[in-house]
């Protein structure tokens, strides 16, 4: 079975840290994503990368960042968090043009 | 751009009967494939069940089937014989052929009466 493993279930930060969110996958998959999830809106995507130091916006890319040193990690990384960045995120995985796997998602919360 | 629309925020259905999620997307492709994800409240999104537009035949997985209407853009889900641990966030989405991005509708929360 494909795992895709986030570093954190359930992360506290301050505004104006730097917050790293971790994500890795164990099954050799060349794309990963980044989505935020809020309650009315579904989930949106940040940002996805298809290969190795690759990435591509997605849909509500400002105020982060994305860093995919291997192909197996996925990092995205908040500069300045602030409170209206609080949200559940996932990462999910995929092979090309085959169906995401999810992480179990971080609930993260910026006071 | 692509969208997806579930006008059904949330539903309801007593244990062992038959409950039908309505979905509806937007796009000027033909060719795409449309997904049904269950996220329970362990988190986790799950792949339901997948339908490839070129296919005719509704895709089915046990007791999940879909209602694929190309003409008319529509991609239902129906559980039958609905069971305690179908509850539920249940998600449509949409990925247009060559495309990597998914694009996901709002949810539909399901509720299973025991």
């Amino acid at each position: 079975d494909v795992k895709v493993t986030q570093s954190s279930r359930y992360l506290v930060k301050r505004t104006g840290e730097k917050v790293f969110l971790e994500c890795v996958q164990d099954m050799d998959h060349e794309n990963m994503f980044w989505y935020r999830q809020d309650p009315g809106l579904g989930l949106r995507l940040i940002y996805f990368s298809y290969d190795v130091k690759m990435k591509e916006k997605g849909d509500i890319p400002e105020g982060y960042s994305v860093s995919r040193e291997k192909k197996e990690r996925f990092s995205l990384i908040l500069e300045s968090a602030s409170t209206n960045q609080t949200s559940m995120y996932l990462c999910a995985s995929s092979l090309v043009v085959q169906p995401q796997h999810f992480g179990d998602g971080t609930r993260l919360s910026i006071l | 751009a692509q969208t997806v629309t579930q006008s059904q925020p949330e539903m309801s259905v007593q244990e062992a009967e038959t409950v039908t999620l309505s979905c509806t997307y937007d796009t000027s492709e033909s060719d795409y494939y449309l997904f049904w994800y269950k996220q329970p409240p362990s988190r986790q999104m799950i792949l339901v069940i997948r339908q490839e537009a070129y296919k005719q035949q509704n895709a089915t997985e046990n007791r999940f089937s879909v209602n694929f209407q190309k003409a008319a853009k529509s991609f239902s889900l129906k559980i039958s014989d609905s069971q305690l641990g179908d509850a539920a966030m249940y998600f449509c989405a949409y990925l247009g052929f060559g495309n990597e991005k998914l694009t996901f509708g709002t949810g539909t929360r399901l509720t299973i009466i025991p």
